[in-house]
């Protein structure tokens, strides 16, 4: 079975500077998605940034990139020009490729991202 | 011009009780989710239903029944409501062939 695992559960930045958020990912599967979800403290879970794992090329969205390493299954989340607004829950997730049973995401269990002034 | 939209958002209940959490998105996706999210935040699948049809059935008590009256909403159903039922359930949709799930803003159940 797959699993996700985010072995920092706090991570903490000053605003202005870059963060890393860690993660590695156990599977069998050669095609699959990897994701960066955010929860901020209203709940809301928001899409930060997706990465095909076919693809080489690390995925960038704005201030976020990842570092995707398929050899090693680690996908971290780097944060550059951290804002107050960055301050959140980010969740790692894996996807199988494909639909049915495979179509679900597997979290891991979060790193609590804090932003200081 | 909400995507997926739950209600109630919030829901209080005593022990024993039976309540349903609705969803609906209208970004026209045929694969619905329901996640579970506990107290310390940890995210599991739940169910999952493609084209009104239910393709996941994670280890969840028969307690919990989805049920899915067309593409666009997917209702989740408690009976007999525990103590560790609390939590933040949360409903995403996605279309085949794309890879993006989204969500819904999430419904804190909280048991009494």
């Amino acid at each position: 079975a797959q699993t996700v695992t985010q072995s920092q559960p706090e991570m903490s930045v000053q605003e202005a500077e870059t963060v890393t958020l860690s993660c590695t990912y156990d599977t069998s599967e050669s095609d699959y998605y990897l994701f960066w979800y955010k929860q901020p403290p209203s709940r809301q879970m928001i899409l930060v940034i997706r990465q095909e794992a076919y693809k080489q090329q690390n995925a960038t969205e704005n201030r976020f990139s990842v570092n995707f390493q398929k050899a090693a299954k680690s996908f971290s989340l780097k944060i550059s020009d951290s804002q107050l607004g960055d301050a959140a829950m980010y969740f790692c997730a894996y996807r199988r490729s494909g639909g049915g049973s495979q179509g679900n995401l597997i979290f891991g269990k979060g790193t609590k991202l804090s932003v200081k002034p | 011009d909400t995507a997926v939209s739950q209600t109630p958002k919030y829901l209080v209940t005593q022990m024993g009780n039976d309540k349903s959490i609705k969803c609906e998105q209208n970004l026209g996706h045929d694969t619905m989710y329901w996640y579970k999210q506990d107290s310390k935040k940890f995210l599991k699948i739940m169910f999952s239903y493609n084209n009104k049809e239910l393709i996941i059935n994670e280890t969840v008590p028969n307690r919990f029944s989805p049920k899915s009256p067309d593409k666009a909403h997917l209702n989740l159903h408690i009976n007999s409501l525990e103590l560790g039922d609390s939590a933040v359930y949360f409903c995403a949709s996605r279309r085949t062939g794309e890879e993006t799930q989204y969500f819904g803003p999430g419904t804190r159940l909280l048991v009494l």
